[in-house]
């Protein structure tokens, strides 16, 4: 099975900053990567698709890129209601496996 | 609009069933491939199952392989998650989702809490 690598687990950050999480693939998934955002209580929200495709309505904040086994999501201009938990997601094989989690807090 | 609503979820001992329901509205139902996916409290996301449209491909995670069942209801538009042997690894919200060709998983359901305890 494809393993997910996010770093970092934590990030602890002010509005306006730029924030990068890294999410690393055990091998080459080309770029079949989604980032999605989850807040407590609720459903995970798809961000970005085929690692750098943003999804419709998700604020051009948000960039994804990589390919192979290497990827980024990048924040340009951190908000108040970006201040969540972010999910890198392989769907290169059908088991669809979930990074671990990098929790965006309030510095 | 694309609504996915669960439901089913409870308290179950250990060794019990229990059986997820996913009903969608929305889209074409029959066309998409559907997954469900769980987080047990406080942790990440893992996937558990999949299944395509016409039920031609089905897979499962190895953590609930031969003790879990996924189908799907075209006619009704409903997706379904027969969960048998359940342990206390098992208690999770329990999200049903839909795959995006080449996309990921574009819309997802409000979950629906499943506790394994005696």
């Amino acid at each position: 099975d494809i393993q997910m690598t996010q770093s970092p687990s934590t990030l602890s950050a002010s509005v306006g900053d730029r924030v990068t999480i890294t999410c690393g693939a055990s091998q080459s998934i080309s770029s079949w990567l989604a980032w999605y955002q989850q807040k407590p209580g609720k459903a995970p929200k798809l961000l970005i698709y085929k690692a750098s495709l943003l999804e419709s309505g998700v604020p051009s904040r948000f960039s994804g890129s990589g390919s192979g086994t290497e990827f980024t999501l990048t924040i340009s201009s951190l908000q108040p209601d970006d201040f969540a938990t972010y999910y890198c997601q392989q769907y290169y094989t059908y088991s669809w496996t979930f990074g671990q989690g990098t929790k965006v807090e309030i510095k | 609009e694309v609504q996915l609503v669960e439901s089913g979820g409870g308290l179950v001992k250990p060794g019990g069933s229990l059986r997820l329901s996913c009903a969608a509205s929305g889209f074409t139902f029959s066309s998409y491939t559907m997954i469900w996916v769980r987080q047990a409290p406080g942790k990440g996301l893992e996937w558990v199952s999949s299944i395509s449209s016409s039920s031609s491909y089905i897979y499962y995670a190895d953590s609930v392989k031969g003790r879990f069942t996924i189908s799907r209801d075209d006619a009704n538009n409903s997706l379904y998650l027969q969960m048998n042997s359940l342990r206390a690894e098992d208690t999770a919200v329990y999200y049903c989702a839909r795959v995006q060709d080449l996309a990921g998983l574009d819309s997802w359901g409000q979950g629906t809490l499943v506790t394994v305890s005696s």
